[in-house]
């Protein structure tokens, strides 16, 4: 069965520095989404992207964030400049429609120090 | 704006008992509802959702738009359903952003 995939599962940084987080959505989903999880919180919505653009984002994903799709498979999260509440678990989502299901992968933890 | 509220962190229960896990939510549209479960270990998944009106492993919910509730409910509740429960809103129109709760842990215990 496909599945979201993502790397790193754990990546462990320094405030201050740049930071790259890669999905690898379902082949044939066109639809695109970033949550986190800061530890003991919700799920929260980052942003969801379609057609190369962003069609939404929330207030927490101001210009520290930005996110791509370099290469028509991989979908890439990157935070410029890491804060210590940047520190989360990261989850990326495909649907193949929109209202659909979406697929989560098994998430990225950053921890910021 | 659009809100999920679960009332409750942690749901303990023994085997065969009823389980009815609360979800209220806030929203001035028509929001489509969503449970997505987390096992232990395993990633995010979506159990259900109210417009497809299903039973998955024996969970029901029935979107009550009076009392603004999507409460999942289990008759007899099993070990193996022991797992982190997420309410979810979608409230836009023309993509799938989803709004979660804070999760309810369900433990059930033989």
């Amino acid at each position: 069965e496909p599945e979201v995939t993502q790397t790193p599962s754990h990546q462990v940084t320094q405030m201050g520095q740049e930071v790259i987080l890669r999905c690898v959505p379902i082949s044939n989903h066109l639809y695109f989404y970033w949550y986190r999880q800061i530890l003991g919180q919700k799920v929260e919505f980052l942003v969801s992207f379609y057609n190369n653009e962003i069609s939404e984002k929330s207030e927490i994903f101001d210009d520290q964030f930005s996110v791509e799709r370099p290469d028509g498979s991989n979908f890439t999260l990157k935070i410029r400049s890491t804060k210590l509440e940047d520190s989360a678990m990261y989850f990326c989502a495909s649907s193949a429609t929109v209202p659909g299901e979406l697929f989560f992968g098994e998430g990225s933890r950053l921890t910021v120090l | 704006a659009q809100r999920v509220t679960q009332p409750e962190k942690l749901l303990s229960v023994f085997k065969g008992a009823p389980v009815e896990l609360k979800c209220n939510y806030s929203y001035s549209g028509s929001p489509e509802l969503f449970w997505y479960v987390q096992y232990s270990r395993q990633r995010l998944q979506l159990l259900l959702r109210h417009i497809s009106r299903e039973s998955i492993k024996g969970f029901t919910a029935d979107l009550n738009k009076g009392e603004t509730s999507f409460h999942l409910k289990k008759p007899f509740a099993q070990e193996e359903d022991s797992a982190m429960y997420y309410c979810a809103l979608s409230g836009h129109k023309g993509y799938s952003t989803l709004t979660f709760g804070k999760g309810t842990m369900l433990l059930v215990s033989p």
